[in-house]
């Protein structure tokens, strides 16, 4: 049960565009519609900022945007602010023929410059 | 207002157990599927263990299985993880939480989460 791989970290400029990368394997991110993202801030608890791929809560805002192609999904985060630094967590449902259930990523650390 | 708020870590050695709870007020528990996932000190996110609705389907990580055991009592609005065998990996903050769910269609996320407890296992 193999981790979804991150790149560990990601960095921009205020009101710059930035893209997270969540590889995973036709068992999970690749074989279903099922990817969220979740933000955490030290000390916090995960929040929610996209689900079923492309999907966002209400209350989220518009630049958190998320795509999937292949075993590979993306989250992006247009005119960044400062607010937007934290940890940021793909996620995935998976199924094989040894497991059922959900796998995380490996987590990103994004860094408002 | 949703609130999940988890109880029951502390310290235990290793080959030890420990019982967490999950406390749910705010919306109707038996009607929501439950997780549990983890976060061990300065690492990332792990899944535990699912449990459904009706408490019917489990599963869990490969880590924890045939060790650790996730419950629920709709009728305390309570979900458990009965942790045994506690190994040092087993370190962590513990989250609950709620998976989605819109217009009666049950998701794959997860929208509401807890605060946390924190087990550590060590001697």
């Amino acid at each position: 049960q193999s981790a979804l791989t991150q790149p560990a970290s990601v960095s921009g400029s205020p009101g710059q565009s930035i893209t997270i990368s969540c590889t995973g394997t036709s068992s999970d991110v690749g074989g279903y519609n099922y990817v969220s993202w979740y933000q955490q801030h030290p000390g916090k608890a995960p929040k929610l900022m996209i689900y079923e791929v492309s999907n966002r809560p209400s209350g989220v805002s518009n630049r958190f945007s998320g795509s999937k192609s292949g075993n590979t999904a993306s989250l992006t985060i247009s005119g960044l602010q400062a607010e937007d630094e934290a940890d940021y967590y793909c996620s995935s449902y998976t199924s094989s023929s040894t497991l059922e259930g959900y796998v995380f990523g490996t987590g990103t650390k994004v860094t408002v410059l | 207002e949703v609130q999940l708020v988890e109880s029951g870590g502390g310290l235990v050695q290793p080959g030890g157990s420990l019982r967490l709870s999950c406390a749910a007020s705010g919306f109707t528990f038996s009607s929501y599927e439950m997780n549990w996932v983890r976060q061990a000190p300065g690492k990332g996110l792990e899944w535990v263990s699912y449990i459904s609705s009706s408490g019917s389907t489990i599963y869990y990580a490969d880590s924890v299985k045939g060790r650790f055991t996730i419950s629920r009592d709709n009728a305390k609005n309570s979900l458990y993880l009965q942790m045994n065998s506690l190994r040092a990996e087993d370190t962590a903050v513990y989250y609950c939480a709620r998976v989605r769910e819109e217009g009666g269609i049950t998701g794959t996320s997860f929208d509401y989460w807890g605060q946390g407890t924190l087990v550590t296992v060590s001697s």
